[in-house]
Order: structure tokens, then sequence, then C-alpha cells
């Protein structure tokens, strides 16, 4: 069965530094790889997605991800954060086109500091 | 922007009682989804609809739980029996192609 596995629970970082969040999945072939955001007390917002092509993705708010697919792995990455960037970053794929429920993982919580 | 609504945003039923929420998908989208958040982490997938059509559900959801889309503008999920265990945050998403846009979630809290 299809998995992610998002290792770090919870991030601190100062403000102003680089962000780098870690993502692996299980699954053979190349699923569909997406990252969401979630902010307190609201819904999840999608910051990228990667279905084929450039390895590396460019999503809102100057996030990036890159897809290895040699490691199945998709980590995403901000080269300077701010502290609005505080807030739980789930991985997420699907392994099918046409609708299908996304797999996600449990979450890493951010946290900036001033 | 993707604008996908959920209401009402908090539900708050005793133990025992009937609760029901509703999605209004994004336009033009023909797949909705339900999750259930705890805890602010991990989402579960509770059910798929593709034009109005559940196609996917876990078994919790056939136990407990009742799932439609009336129409292609309006899906419900209702819980026939509240228990505490389903004090979550409840998302609905919709989709027209594999990305998934998601609403603000309906708060249920089970006393």
């Amino acid at each position: 069965a299809q998995s992610v596995t998002q290792p770090d629970a919870r991030v601190t970082v100062s403000e102003g530094a680089s962000l780098q969040l870690r993502c692996k999945y299980s699954y053979s072939g190349t699923p569909y790889l997406f990252w969401y955001v979630q902010y307190p007390r609201q819904g999840l917002q999608l910051l990228l997605k990667y279905y084929s092509g450039d390895p590396v993705v460019q999503g809102v708010n100057g996030f990036e991800a890159e897809f290895i697919k040699s490691n199945s792995s998709f980590h995403l990455r901000k080269a300077s954060v701010h502290w609005s960037d505080s807030a739980v970053y789930f991985c997420a794929v699907s392994v099918y086109q046409g609708g299908r429920a996304l797999i996600f993982g449990t979450g890493t919580t951010v946290s900036v500091s001033p | 922007d993707a604008a996908v609504t959920q209401k009402p945003r908090y539900l708050i039923k005793m133990k025992g009682q009937e609760a029901e929420m509703k999605c209004i998908p994004e336009k033009g989208h023909t797949a909705v989804f339900w999750y259930q958040q705890k805890q602010s982490k991990e989402l579960k997938f509770l059910i798929y609809f593709q034009n109005q059509q559940p196609l996917d559900q876990i078994d919790m959801v056939k136990e407990r739980f009742s799932a439609v889309c009336p129409s292609s503008s309006l899906c419900s999920l209702g819980i026939r029996t509240c228990e505490a265990e389903d004090s979550a945050l409840y998302l609905c998403s919709s989709s027209q192609l594999v990305e998934q846009y998601f609403g603000p979630g309906t708060r249920l809290t089970v006393l």
C-alpha cells in the first residue's frame, strides 16, 4: 500500500533562515505529489504539485520542492522564511488520475521565531 | 482561486444526536472528497464522490455516516448517532483532475 512519511513532527526556524521539510513516499511508480499548508483554524491550501517533467517545481510564496525518484522523496524548501510561514505542512500523494483520495503524511509543524 | 464552501464552520452536538454538515464544491469540479482530521494532524479519508456517485468509502462511513451529493453544487455528510470520538475537523475537497482544493472545514465537537 502507498504511504507517506514526514519524519519531522516539528521544526523551529528563525525568521530569515532557510527551511527544508522532508517527505518520503512508498510507491513503485511515480505518483502525483503535493505539498499543502494548513494555517490555524483553516483548511488546507495547495502549495505546489508535481506530475512529471522538471523535478524542481515552484509553488506559491517562494516555496519549491524537488522530486528525487531514486530516493522516493519530495522535499519542500524555502530560502528565507517569514513569521507568517508558521503553519502545519502536509505532503500528499495520489497514484491515480481523474480523482482519487490523497494519501497524506502526518504533517510537520513549522514555528518561525523572530 | 478555488473556493470550496463548508457550512456550518462549527457544530456542537451531544452524544447520541445526529449531525449534518454541507459542502459546496468548486464550480465545474466533478469529484468531491470528505476527510476527517483530529488534533490538527493526519487526515483520514472518509468518502469520495465522482459525478455525485459514491465510488469509495471506508467502513466507518458505511456503518455510521450518511453522505450524499444531491446535486453537482451540494454535498452533505451526516453522522447518525454522534460519539465522542467523532469530534474532529471535517474537511471537504473538490477536484476536476488530480489536485484537490479544500474548504475551511466544519469543526464538530461532541459533548
